[in-house]
């Protein structure tokens, strides 16, 4: 089993639509749940980070995990053709060091 | 600009060339970190280095592959003898001291896209 899972896509929605993005993962010793953004050609920025289980929300962004599930998710509101990107998930075991990353989705939004 | 920087943006070379790339992280920033990542795909580990000591090392880091940190300021990765399978985007990211903010922030350079022919 991978330890990390995340669907490639692409995933195409129209402009205003709501995008679910989704990791699951196995390493019941991850802590730290990190969504990024990557355009083509570019290195990943850090979206969102979460620590524990629940919601957290940045604009149109929120966050999820759900540790008993080993499930997290990254939702877009009001999605524009600049969210057009590659959105990975990474995890981190709290050990300051590497993060285990998924594949990435990629997203185009349509005007 | 004071985010990553990595030179060069973009190299070719002929199979078994050596080849070298530089990264400047953040000022300040005391961890940093190689990545490998292919087209589709995450960013793979490569190492990771606290100031300039090199705390870990993925076993993808064959015996071709080394890096640096001297003074823990920029880094170098080296790649001798290259073959094709080499050809990647090689990322380097920076995060900050513990105490400044955590550490399992990690900002990215815009990476060295090498291609081997």
């Amino acid at each position: 089993q991978k330890e990390v899972e995340q669907d490639p896509g692409p995933l195409s929605v129209p402009e205003g639509a709501i995008v679910s993005l989704n990791c699951t993962y196995s390493n019941s010793a991850f802590q730290y749940f990190m969504w990024y953004r990557q355009y083509s050609r570019k290195g990943p920025e850090l979206l969102m980070y979460t620590y524990s289980s629940g919601n957290k929300e940045d604009g149109r962004f929120t966050a999820q995990v759900d540790k008993s599930s080993k499930y997290i998710s990254l939702f877009i509101r009001d999605s524009q053709p600049s969210d057009s990107a590659t959105y990975l998930c990474a995890f981190n075991a709290g050990n300051n060091r590497k993060l285990i990353w998924g594949l990435g989705t990629s997203l185009a939004v349509n005007p | 600009d004071t985010g990553v920087s990595q030179n060069p943006r973009h190299k070719i070379t002929k199979r078994g060339q050596n080849v070298t790339f530089r990264c400047d992280p953040i000022s300040e920033h005391n961890r940093l970190y190689w990545y490998r990542q292919t087209l589709g795909q995450g960013p793979e580990f490569l190492t990771y280095f606290q100031n300039e000591a090199q705390l870990e090392k993925s076993r993808l880091l064959s015996d071709r592959f080394s890096a640096e940190r001297p003074k823990g300021s920029f880094s170098t990765l080296e790649i001798q003898r290259t073959e094709q399978g080499d050809s990647a985007m090689y990322l380097c990211a920076s995060s900050p001291r513990w105490e400044r903010g955590p550490s399992y922030e990690q900002y990215f350079g815009p990476g060295t896209r090498l291609t081997v022919t």
